[in-house]
């Protein structure tokens, strides 16, 4: 089976930084994704992991340790409109299995 | 605008209804995804279809069922529905290559009575 985990919930003070874990035992792997998703809509690709290492996507980064079966979404410069829930998916032949998702809310 | 379009945004039904939820991308994907998801829970995979072919059925009931008239379009029909089946129904689609992300519509909230 698959297992992904992620914390619940997060808080943060606006223009900080904050790390979102996740750790995954799954039976195949062909990448990372990590969704960001508000309440009451889709959610959205923020960012891709297939190789070891650190992605930089502005103030958004990502981070691999396929030997781990570890990843990390950081956001930096937090803003009020990141408040949101941030969803963990591994890829295994075209299917993603998601984590229960992380709900950052930034406070002023 | 994600690409990918959901309707109804709400639907509320009694156990005996039968209803349709539509989807429709215009990103030119040829995969499309059903997906359940639930409070506090992960995204539940529930149908894949690729080239309007179904590959995945993943244990759903079957009084979900999932129609592909052709690559754009994906159906899900639902039939004598229980009040465990109340969530949000979101529909993805993607190109098919395991480096592209997949697209997301804005679900339909499903109630049942």
């Amino acid at each position: 089976g698959q297992n992904i985990d992620q914390p619940t919930e997060m808080t943060a003070t606006e223009g900080a930084i904050v790390q979102i874990n996740c750790t995954y035992q799954t039976s195949g792997f062909n990448g990372l994704f990590w969704y960001q998703q508000h309440a009451g809509e889709a959610p959205t690709f923020l960012s891709y992991n297939v190789l070891d290492g650190l992605e930089e996507k502005g103030r958004f980064s990502s981070f691999l340790s396929r030997s781990k079966g570890y990843s990390y979404l950081l956001l930096k410069e937090l803003q009020m409109k990141d408040s949101a829930s941030y969803l963990c998916a591994v890829s295994d032949d075209y299917k993603l299995s998601f984590g229960a998702g992380t709900t950052v809310t930034v406070r002023a | 605008e994600t690409g990918v379009t959901q309707t109804p945004r709400h639907l509320v039904m009694g156990m005996t209804n039968k209803k349709s939820l539509k989807c429709e991308q215009h990103l030119g994907h040829n995969a499309m995804y059903w997906y359940k998801q639930s409070a506090k829970k992960p995204l539940e995979l529930m149908f894949v279809y690729n080239f309007k072919e179904q590959t995945e059925n993943n244990s759903v009931p079957s009084r979900f069922s999932p129609e592909c008239p052709n690559s754009s379009h994906l159906f899900l029909h639902l039939h004598t529905l229980q009040p465990e089946d109340s969530a949000l129904y979101l529909c993805a689609s993607s190109a098919r290559d395991i480096n592209q992300p997949q697209h997301f519509g804005d679900g339909t909230r499903l109630s049942i009575l």
